[in-house]
């Protein structure tokens, strides 16, 4: 079992490009969660996103920022026209369906995100 | 009101010493508590859950108290792997679809 898996782990990017994240969640989790952590604090929620829906976006900047997680393939979460304020470690997370050990998260290793 | 409330710390303390850690939090409603430990710059992972009647795993026990709304980590016996920083982690937030909030964490250090 490999765990839930991002990538990039570390990505660079000028003012006004674009970052695209991955990740695939553990073998059997149905539903993913994106937090951020600025340096020096805290997990900040984002988004939660089953299959092709979005759960929760509450967390989500209204401008710039999308997340998906199509019925195949990873979830992406994509930062359009990103500047120096969106660097940060973006932590993918997953967890099995409701009912089943739901809420206990499993982290994957964060992808890195500096904005030149 | 913050969501989740911790001392930041740190919290420096010998090896083999107890140590406390308590955390509030706002939403009632909250069903599921849990504490998460992040090591520098890594990924957080889960520690215990925490249950109504308090629970024990080792030298770690946590405590649930609902009707404060306060939830307690104590270490015993602490480790210097021991260092790193604690989360307190409520299920909720308003619209309550299950997403876990994560509270800024206490820092711990122990010393040799």
């Amino acid at each position: 079992n490999a765990g839930v898996m991002q990538n990039p782990r570390h990505l660079v990017r000028r003012r006004g490009q674009e970052a695209r994240l991955r990740c695939s969640p553990m073998k059997g989790h149905s539903h993913v969660y994106w937090y951020r952590q600025l340096p020096e604090e805290g997990l900040k929620f984002m988004v939660y996103l089953q299959k092709e829906n979005i759960i929760d976006e509450s967390g989500m900047p209204k401008e710039r920022f999308s997340a998906e997680f199509p019925k195949e393939g990873p979830s992406i979460l994509r930062i359009q026209q990103v500047v120096r304020g969106d660097s940060a470690a973006y932590f993918c997370a997953s967890s099995a369906p409701r009912g089943r050990g739901a809420n206990v998260l499993t982290f994957g290793a964060g992808s890195r995100l500096t904005v030149l | 009101r913050k969501e989740v409330e911790q001392d930041p710390g740190p919290f420096n303390v010998p090896e083999g010493a107890t140590v406390a850690f308590n955390c509030t939090y706002s939403n009632s409603a909250s069903q599921s508590f849990f504490w998460y430990r992040q090591d520098c710059r890594k990924e957080p992972k889960l520690l215990m859950s925490v249950y109504s009647s308090g629970n024990e795993d080792g030298r770690f026990t946590a405590q649930l108290n609902r009707a404060s709304q306060y939830i307690s980590l104590l270490i015993r016996d602490s480790k210097l792997s021991d260092s790193a920083t604690y989360l307190c982690v409520p299920e909720g937030g308003s619209s309550n679809t299950g997403k876990l909030i994560f509270g800024q964490g206490t820092t711990l250090q122990v010393k040799p």
